[in-house]
């Protein structure tokens, strides 16, 4: 079935450092791909999305890249901030026979110091 | 913020007892999820609904069962709780479009003693 695999956390990273949060997906489809986001004592909100290969999804300085080729959907920013430190899931979405369905990953922490 | 409303946000109960969550949007959606939250589980489908009265199992329902009698109003029910049901619970809905983006409630974090 399908599946999403996301790097283990938690990362963290100091203030203006790079991220990268990997993100692979098996699937027999040709899905949807998104980023959410979680902060403390909040549900899931959609950070950015994807709809098909190649397409990028960015949002908040953040940014994801469809690759078909390699299954792949990392979120990466070019410089974090202290208020970025929440949970990010990476999922993928398809139509099944009863409607859409959403896997999700497991989740990756992230603190980010001052 | 999407209009969706979980009901009761925190409950503590012991093994045995029916329990119900509620789940209320005044979005109109066609979807509805339920999905349970669990340290290093991510989030994990329990049932979903495509409609009224329309409902399908996700990849954890046992034990769970569903109740889509309105658009607006989704219900899961622990028939008898159990101590493997103590987990935070989140109920998300969804228009289908966009590649179906969904948009999440609060959670209710449910104790079972």
């Amino acid at each position: 079935g399908d599946s999403v695999t996301q790097m283990e956390g938690p990362v963290t990273l100091s203030e203006e450092a790079f991220l990268t949060i990997n993100c692979t997906y098996t699937a027999t489809g040709y899905p949807s791909l998104f980023w959410y986001v979680q902060y403390p004592g909040e549900g899931l909100q959609l950070l950015l999305k994807a709809t098909k290969a190649d397409d990028k999804g960015s949002n908040k300085g953040f940014e994801a890249t469809y690759r078909k080729e390699t299954t792949s959907f990392h979120l990466e920013k070019g410089s974090v901030q202290v208020s970025d430190s929440a949970v990010y899931f990476c999922a993928l979405s398809e139509l099944d026979t009863g409607g859409f369905k959403t896997i999700f990953g497991a989740g990756t922490r992230l603190f980010v110091k001052a | 913020d999407a209009g969706i409303t979980q009901s009761p946000r925190h409950k503590v109960t012991e093994t045995g007892t029916p329990v119900t969550l509620r789940c209320h949007q005044t979005e109109n959606h066609r979807y509805m999820y339920w999905y349970r939250q669990d340290p290093g589980h991510g989030l994990r489908l329990i049932h979903y609904s495509y409609g009224v009265k329309d409902t399908d199992k996700g990849e954890v329902s046992d034990g769970y069962s569903v109740s889509r009698s309105k658009t607006e109003d989704f219900l899961l029910t622990l028939e008898s709780a159990t101590s493997s049901q103590t987990s935070v619970y989140f109920c998300a809905i969804s228009e289908g479009q966009g590649g179906n983006i969904q948009y999440f409630g609060a959670g209710t974090r449910l104790s079972v003693l």
